[in-house]
């Protein structure tokens, strides 16, 4: 069980606008930036979002990260069928000393 | 350009102990930590623990403090995981990633490519 919520799946349509949330608590979300993975199958994951809404070089602008409270939020718009993939939302939590990630959300493009 | 690439695939029995290496290259082996991340099958990642490679200061995740080490080799810049005692849920594919520090908090960029570890009787 992990210790950051993510819904298991997410869906959208080609140059539809998806949302994925990651919820957290007072201890990581709550005092910590939201760090975005993205795992396309088979291989590592990838970072696409750092700092809460920061890109890394490389990663289109179509994605973009929000935090707010114990919550936070990956944004996907013009959905592409190569943004199929699992994604992984991960904080430092003051509590465990140490990092935490959410269960993941596989993204489906229709 | 940076690249951490990791050893092969490992069977082991329950009981035994793997070593699992991460050769870098294409930046500073020594201005930067590295942390130890597994997923097992379906699942999501699970970070292990992280080791200051300037110094050798390490940091164990919770309940997995007692059957692990994480060290580097300078000389060679890589650095290695090994877990001892293994069991069936220890089954999982190891990743290492570059622990990247900001002025405030941190990230991981980029990921070596992966070890699976098998646990099989």
């Amino acid at each position: 069980q992990s210790v950051l919520t993510q819904p298991p799946s997410a869906s959208g349509t080609p140059g539809q606008r998806v949302t994925i949330s990651c919820s957290g608590s007072s201890s990581n979300i709550g005092i910590n930036t939201v760090n975005w993975y993205q795992q396309l199958p088979g291989t590592a994951p990838k970072l696409l979002i750092y700092s809460d809404n920061q890109r890394p070089s490389g990663v289109p602008d179509r994605f973009s990260g929000s935090r707010s409270d114990t919550s936070a939020s990956l944004a996907i718009s013009g959905l592409q069928s190569e943004d199929e993939a699992d994604y992984y939302c991960a904080a430092w939590d003051d509590s465990l000393n140490g990092w935490v990630f959410g269960g993941g959300t596989k993204l489906t493009v229709l | 350009q940076v690249q951490l690439v990791q050893s092969g695939p490992e069977v082991k029995k329950p009981g035994a102990s793997v070593k699992v290496s991460c050769k870098t290259s294409g930046y500073i082996f020594t201005r930067y930590d590295i942390s130890w991340v597994r997923q097992a099958p379906g699942q999501g990642p699970e970070w292990l623990g992280w080791i200051s490679v300037s110094n050798g200061d390490t940091n164990y995740a919770q309940g997995i403090e007692g059957r692990v080490t994480m060290t580097t080799d300078t000389s060679t810049s890589t650095a290695y995981m090994e877990l001892r005692s293994l069991r069936f849920d220890d089954t999982a594919v190891y990743y290492c990633t570059r622990e990247i520090r900001g002025t405030y908090d941190s990230w991981f960029d980029p990921w070596g490519q992966g070890t699976l570890v098998t646990v099989s009787s």
